[in-house]
């Protein structure tokens, strides 16, 4: 079990750039989740998926925001046209999907838009 | 729409004693689930203790523990003899079930506590 691994650990952009960050859940997951992290905040849930169907994604924060798990294995966050609005840290994680089962947490990317 | 409050920014403790952090939440639901969640300087959040709100007993595990008041809709987390490793950002979560029901985790967080730990 390697947990749940992110890619990179830290990206730093310019304001209008696109960027995509990649999230590699635990093998055996078929739930994978992204949050977002703000300074002095508690994450904010962005959307999951089961496998590779996005079964909630009404709490993206803006139509510039999209996520991928084209094989239900690793899973990309987009954001296009960055603004410094975006500067935050993006979490994934992953779990069985199943009930009363735990959730586990990757160390996340940390996004810089200038 | 549901909402968790903690409102200690900040606490500290002495290493080998006892603290409390507290975790306030609004609702109308009646079934849910509560968490706590630690997130050391390494950024992953790791699971610490979890309790469904249909049980009345608290939950524990080894040195932490909860105190679960329903009607006050409060979800405190204590940590006996505490350590240097406790040291980091505590966060309470909620999870409606007709989110987690079926396993999905739609968690909503409070704004945390950090802890610190004083040897």
């Amino acid at each position: 079990d390697t947990g749940v691994s992110q890619n990179p650990r830290h990206k730093i952009t310019k304001r209008g750039q696109n960027v995509t960050f990649r999230c590699d859940p635990i093998s055996e997951h078929n739930r994978l989740y992204w949050y977002r992290q703000t300074l002095g905040q508690g994450p904010e849930f962005l959307t999951y998926f089961q496998n590779e169907a996005q079964l909630e994604k009404s709490r993206l924060l803006s139509d510039r925001f999209s996520a991928e798990r084209p094989k239900g294995s690793f899973s990309t966050l987009e954001i296009q046209r960055t603004e410094q609005g975006d500067s935050a840290m993006y979490l994934c994680a992953s779990s069985l999907g199943v009930k009363n089962e735990k959730l586990f947490f990757g160390s996340g990317t940390q996004l810089s838009v200038l | 729409a549901q909402t968790v409050t903690q409102s200690q920014p900040e606490m500290s403790v002495q290493e080998a004693e006892t603290v409390t952090l507290s975790c306030t939440y609004d609702t109308s639901e009646s079934d849910y689930y509560l968490f706590w969640y630690k997130q050391p300087p390494s950024r992953q959040m790791i699971l610490v203790i979890r309790q469904e709100a249909y049980k009345q007993q608290n939950a524990t595990e080894n040195r932490f523990s909860v105190n679960f008041q329903k009607a006050a809709k409060s979800f405190s987390l204590k940590i006996s003899d505490s350590q240097l490793g406790d040291a980091a950002m505590y966060f309470c979560a909620y999870s409606s079930p007709k989110y987690s029901g079926a396993g999905s985790y739609q968690l909503t967080f409070g704004k945390g506590t950090k802890l610190s730990v004083i040897p």
